[in-house]
Order: C-alpha cells, then structure tokens, then sequence
C-alpha cells in the first residue's frame, strides 16, 4: 500500500517562508503533487515533482528525493491568503492517494 | 486549468433515499474521473476511478452496491449514493484526468456537500 505523513498543523507569520515536510511509503510512483484547499472548498493542484530536486512555480516550490522519500512544499512571501490545507500526494498510474493535509495559518 | 463542474453543490436527504450526484468536464475530454470522500478535518479518500466506457474500480471497503459510479461519456460520470443513511453524510469531491498532458495533475470539481437526516 502507500502512505504518507506530514504535519497536522503549521503557523506561520504574513511576509515569511514556511516549509511542509512530507514522508512517504510507497512501492511505486511517478511523482509527488501538492495541492491547496480552502475550508469548504475544493483541492487545486499547486506543484508536482517527476524526478529529484527542486520545482519552482512563482511564490511556491516543491522538492523531492526518492532515495529518501521526502519531499517538501516551500511557501515564500506568506500571505493572509495562504492560509489553507495542504496535502501531498503520490501520483499512480491511475490514482492518487493524498496525505491527511497539513493546515497552515498565517498570522499578520 | 481545465473546468470541472458538480451538481448539486449541496444537498439534503431523508435517510433511504438515493441520490445522484453528478460531475461533469467542461472544457476537455475526461478519460478518467475519480470520487473522493472526506469528512470534516480529514483527507480525501479515494472511494472508486472510472473509465469511461468502463466498470468503475472501487477502493477497499467501499461498497460498490451502495455507491454507485457511471461514466457514460468523455464529460459526465455520476456517483448514486443508494439507500443513504446519516454516516454518508459528507462531502464529495470528483475530480477528472484528461486524455492528453501528464498523469500528474488532477481538475477537481467543486464538491458537493451530502446531510443525510
């Protein structure tokens, strides 16, 4: 089976970076996605790592180490807005199983 | 990013009753379309993937009887919950893979919120 874990909660201050670290046990994979959800609303796709190293999309990065089955979600220049739930996922073949989501609330 | 829709967003039942949730593409050819389930404060958990055309593949412990997935089209597949009782209740998210660009990403629907009184 697959299973990831990563924090449950993460408090961060408005203007700084924060990092949500992600473990994994999986016997196969393509990549690890991240996504974002609001509270009642639904998961948006953030990032995704196909192979080691490190991913940049604007104020976000994600990395990934297969040897170590770690990866992390980097969140730079924290907005009121970002605060959300975050949740890392192994991306199969046909399904992807997410972890329990880390909330991250920003603080002014 | 690609467009998918969920009807209804919201809905109320009386326990026994079935209900149909609907999910749809807009914007592109969905292959692939897969229901979650998550409870208040939980992950999303994979209840069953369909392929269009196809039997859906149900996660384990999910029951195929009372969950009830069609995929009849590249933009349309619909989630019956059958005979449902209040532990049902949830919020149930689809969401939709495209037949073109890479595995890795996912369009999610909106979501749509279950009470079973």
């Amino acid at each position: 089976g697959q299973s990831l874990e990563q924090p449950s909660e993460v408090t961060a201050v408005e203007g700084a970076i924060v990092q949500i670290n992600c473990t994994y046990q999986t016997s196969g994979f393509y990549g690890l996605s991240w996504y974002q959800q609001h509270d009642g609303g639904a998961p948006t796709f953030l990032s995704y790592n196909g192979l080691d190293g490190l991913e940049e999309t604007g104020r976000f990065s994600s990395f990934l180490s297969r040897s170590d089955s770690y990866g992390y979600l980097l969140l730079q220049e924290l907005q009121m807005k970002d605060s959300a739930s975050y949740f890392c996922a192994l991306s199969g073949y046909q399904k992807v199983t997410f972890g329990i989501g880390t909330k991250l609330q920003v603080i002014p | 990013g690609a467009v998918v829709s969920q009807h209804p967003s919201r809905v109320i039942c009386k326990s026994g009753t079935s209900v149909k949730i609907e999910c749809r593409s807009l914007d592109f050819q969905a292959t692939t379309m897969f229901w979650y389930r998550q409870f208040p404060k939980q992950s999303l958990m994979l209840m069953a993937t369909s392929n269009e055309g196809s039997k859906a593949t149900y996660e384990q412990g999910v029951e195929k009887d009372k969950f009830l997935i069609n995929h009849a089209s590249l933009t349309l597949s619909t989630l019956t919950v059958t005979s449902a009782h209040p532990e049902d209740s949830s919020f149930y998210i689809c969401s939709a893979r495209g037949n073109s660009g890479s595995y890795n990403e996912q369009f999610f629907g909106p979501g749509t919120r279950l009470t079973v009184l």
